[in-house]
């Protein structure tokens, strides 16, 4: 049972245009999300997060949406940039003291020039 | 800077063999957590350390054992290994109790089992 799902494997845009990367989760337990960024080779770095007791947040070109009512959370990039092609990671986390992160399948973001 | 830390970068196993992964990490982080990647698949949590003389499973641990042998270190054991042992393994740590919940992850061990 996948609880942190992204229904999208692909997503390209042309360069200087928004990304919108999407995510949905299942678990009303979630009480943090964040967004990984991976390139081929290297390991996911951390690119923003969101508390769920808010519904956005904003830094440089990115900005998190977190609409609970919907269970969905969505990545905006903007303007997106060539060097923004990589794969995006949603995760979410459980409330509690374990710190365990639940990751998506992922977002393959190919910007354009 | 060297954050975490994971060796071999890539190895090969025949099946049934056995290898250690080997994590470590200088930011003097208290959880420490070992992941898969597969195609199609994204991240999946193999077991993790809360902290210092702690492990648990998660989401897939048949197959594997760990061992956090100080805070600094956390590592992945294969006793015999197999074809669907192959994958990319990421290690990665937090600083729990800090109100951030990001994970730095390693590089990777990129694993083969043939």
């Amino acid at each position: 049972d996948q609880q942190v799902k992204q229904n999208s494997p692909s997503l390209s845009v042309q360069e200087g245009r928004i990304s919108i990367l999407n995510c949905d989760y299942t678990n009303s337990m979630f009480d943090y999300f964040l967004w990984y960024k991976k390139y081929p080779a290297e390991g996911p770095t951390f690119l923003i997060s969101i508390s769920s007791i808010k519904d956005k947040n904003e830094d440089g070109r990115f900005t998190v949406f977190l609409n609970k009512s919907a269970k969905h959370l969505s990545l905006h990039i903007v303007p997106s940039q060539p060097g923004d092609s990589a794969v995006y990671f949603c995760a979410a986390r459980s409330g509690g003291s374990n710190y365990k992160l639940t990751f998506g399948k992922g977002t393959l973001l190919t910007v354009n020039p | 800077n060297a954050g975490v830390t994971q060796t071999p970068k890539f190895q090969v196993l025949k099946t049934g063999q056995s290898m250690t992964l080997q994590c470590a990490q200088d930011m003097n982080h208290n959880s420490m957590y070992w992941y898969r990647q597969d195609p199609g698949m994204g991240l999946r949590l193999i077991y993790y350390s809360a902290s210092e003389g702690t492990t648990d499973k998660g989401e897939v641990p048949n197959g594997y054992n760990v061992s956090r042998l100080n805070k600094r270190e956390f590592s992945l054991r294969l006793e015999s290994a197999a074809p669907s042992q192959t994958s990319v393994y990421f290690c990665a740590s937090t600083l729990m109790g800090t109100g951030t919940y990001g994970y730095t992850f390693g590089s990777g061990t990129r694993l083969t089992v043939v």
